[in-house]
């Protein structure tokens, strides 16, 4: 059972260059989210979904897309990097009312 | 006021001491409470959900305040693998897909 499953695990990019984070998930789950962890600052919630096709904005979505085509992938696009997008990315899934489970997160580092 | 409050320490504790953290939360509404637990570079992990009558797994305890909106964690017999971030979670009313986290409570446990 691989629960919520992200890739890749570590990435530098450039000041500019695009990617795609990927998350998957065979629980089943409703819901998937993606944070993104800074010192300091907690959890931080970016873009999360409610089922297949429907997304929305969290607290700091700008400078990300996502898009939620199946119940198990749920895709994170950094449209044109920043520096201040260096972080720990996170994605998470859940069913109603059921606690989050993470995958293993991504670090990130943009120069 | 912050949805979801916590003390972030430093906790710096003796193994064997007991130790207890406290979290409050803004929405009277809200639904479910977690406490989770996040090692330096990991993914979050469920430690235990809170109940309204309280309910304990082996040296934890977790209790939920309605009336004062805040659940609390107490850890019995501190081990040195207890050292870590507990991060508090509590997800809305009717079930919110929506999880608020904590920003942790840094725990220190030392010989």
């Amino acid at each position: 059972n691989a629960g919520v499953t992200q890739t890749p695990k570590f990435q530098v990019l450039k000041t500019g260059q695009s990617m795609t984070l990927q998350c998957a998930q065979d629980m089943n789950h409703e819901y998937m989210s993606w944070y993104r962890q800074d010192p300091g600052m907690g959890l931080r919630l970016i873009h999360y979904s409610v089922g297949a096709g429907i997304t929305d904005q969290g607290e700091v979505p700008n400078g990300y897309n996502v898009s939620r085509s199946t119940t198990e992938d749920f895709p994170l696009r950094l449209l044109s990097a920043a520096p201040s997008q260096t972080s720990v990315y996170f994605c998470a899934s859940r069913r109603t009312g059921g606690e989050a489970f993470f995958g293993q997160g991504t670090r990130l580092t943009v120069v | 006021r912050k949805e979801v409050e916590q003390d972030p320490g430093p906790f710096n504790v003796p193994e064997g001491a007991t130790v207890a953290f406290n979290c409050t939360y803004s929405n009277s509404a809200s639904q479910s409470f977690f406490w989770y637990r996040q090692d330096c570079r990991k993914e979050p992990k469920l430690l235990m959900s809170v109940y309204s009558s309280g309910n304990e797994d082996g040296r934890f305890t977790a209790q939920l305040n309605r009336a004062s909106q805040y659940i609390s964690l107490l850890i019995r017999d501190s081990k040195l693998s207890d050292s870590a971030t507990y991060l508090c979670v509590v997800n809305g009313a009717g079930g919110s897909y929506i999880p608020t986290f904590g920003r942790g409570t840094s725990l220190i446990v030392h010989p």
